[in-house]
């Protein structure tokens, strides 16, 4: 079973609307984190926003914010007033805690395009 | 800011080659991951290290290895390249403790 579920491949938004992109995850563990990354074209990976498992607050940065619903087990993304270069993949990834492994489990990602 | 480099953005090789693919971070960052990239199978961890000389496998380590002789420094190695290890690899460190991973720009192997 996938751990990470990303059910929109691809989305078309207009610049300056608000941006919701879906993240589901799956564990048995208590303690786990979310993240958000962004790839461009230019293929680097770059980090977004970050949710601990036991963190009361959604978290925030600057134009992102973390919709963290824990009994839903979701955690989407969202955008505020996007841009042009907000253009890009978008994954959502997490790492348990509890089984030792320091590696993160992505989702397959999101091509978000902003459209002037 | 953290700087993560993978050596080559981008590789061509023969099949049976071996192939280095190198990564320096500057970050004094105890962890080290080497992820495969494919088109609608996102990231998938291939190996990864939480010190010098020692390495743990991910979920695909099947054809690779690597190594890690100073920390700075991690290696993915194909000892016998094959066509199916054609892929977008990406390399990322995180400090003990901290859970962000930065990224390096990724290398695009083919394998022809």
């Amino acid at each position: 079973a996938q751990k990470i579920t990303q059910t929109q491949p691809g989305m078309f938004v207009q610049e300056k609307e608000a941006v919701t992109l879906d993240c589901t995850y799956d564990t048995s563990d208590p303690s786990y984190g979310l993240f958000w990354y962004k790839q461009p074209s230019s293929g680097e990976m770059i980090f977004l926003i970050y949710q601990g498992s036991y963190d009361q607050q959604n978290a925030t940065e600057g134009r992102y914010s973390l919709n963290f619903q824990k009994a839903r087990k979701s955690a989407n993304l969202v955008i505020s007033a996007s841009q042009l270069g907000d253009s890009a993949m978008y994954f959502c990834a997490m790492r348990e805690f509890g089984g030792g492994a320091d590696g993160l489990t992505f989702g397959k990602g999101t091509h978000l395009i902003i459209q002037p | 800011d953290v700087k993560v480099t993978q050596s080559s953005r981008y590789l061509v090789k023969r099949t049976g080659e071996k192939v280095f693919l190198e990564c320096v971070q500057d970050m004094d960052h105890e962890n080290m991951f080497w992820y495969r990239q494919d088109p609608g199978l996102g990231l998938r961890l291939i190996y990864f290290s939480y010190d010098v000389k020692m390495k743990e496998k991910g979920d695909i380590p099947e054809g690779y290895s690597v190594s890690r002789e100073k920390k700075e420094r991690f290696s993915l190695i194909l000892e016998s390249a094959s066509t199916n290890q054609t892929s977008m690899y990406l390399c990322a460190s995180s400090s003990q403790g901290q859970n962000i991973q930065y990224f390096g720009a990724g290398t695009r192997l083919s394998v022809l």
